[in-house]
């Protein structure tokens, strides 16, 4: 079963730009990188998703290096509102399965 | 609004009640799912249904019982619960089973077991 390796929490400012590394040491060849955020009593929410390379969306960067073992997501300029819980996930073969995730603080 | 309705958003049951958990969704998705949080723990996958046919089940207790009766519909049925199943109990739904394809959540029912 694949699964993903995560820092348990992160501190940052409002203003700065936030990244999150995740380790895929157990990717599939056909899985996908996908990236959820979770606000306190809510369901997660999807935030961005990729196979390799670069991909970008209104709200986040995805970086995955050439052998897809890592992933980083980069929250450019996170305000209060970014503080959450965010899970990286290897997609694609099965439903959908959460590790225990970064929770991310903001701070004024 | 994610597209994914549960109700009752809160939930307060004895050990002897029997109560259901409710999800809606009209998105035409074909995959919908049971979630369990407990506080302050990563979210465990209990039932998976794909095209109204339960196809995965995740060493859950009896004393929940999924329905799916329709690819719209999909309940949690409690019965006889303990205090340790006091949790937030989320579902969600996807295009797929598989997934690469975005999933959706609902907002949660918060149950607590007294």
């Amino acid at each position: 079963l694949a699964k993903t390796t995560q820092p348990i929490s992160m501190d940052s400012y409002e203003g700065q730009e936030v990244n999150i590394t995740c380790s895929h040491n157990n990717i599939a060849t056909n899985d996908y990188i996908t990236w959820y955020q979770q606000f306190p009593s809510q369901g997660p929410r999807f935030i961005i998703q990729g196979y390799k390379t670069k991909v970008t969306n209104e709200v986040a960067s995805l970086f995955i290096p050439a052998d897809r073992k890592s992933s980083t997501l980069s929250l450019p300029r996170v305000s209060l509102s970014d503080t959450a819980v965010y899970y990286c996930l290897d997609t694609g073969r099965r439903a959908l399965t959460f590790g225990s995730g970064t929770r991310l603080q903001v701070q004024p | 609004e994610t597209g994914v309705t549960q109700t009752p958003r809160h939930l307060v049951m004895g050990m002897t009640n029997k109560k259901s958990l409710k999800c809606e969704q009209h998105l035409g998705h074909n995959a919908m799912y049971w979630y369990k949080q407990s506080a302050k723990k990563p979210l465990e996958l209990m039932f998976v249904y794909s095209l109204e046919e339960r196809v995965e089940n995740n060493s859950v207790p009896s004393r929940f019982s999924p329905e799916c009766p329709n690819s719209s519909h999909l309940f949690l049925h409690l019965h006889t619960l303990q205090p340790e199943d006091s949790a937030l109990y989320l579902c969600a739904s996807s295009q797929d089973r598989m997934g690469n394809t975005e999933a959706f959540f609902g907002q949660g029912t918060r149950l607590t077991v007294v």
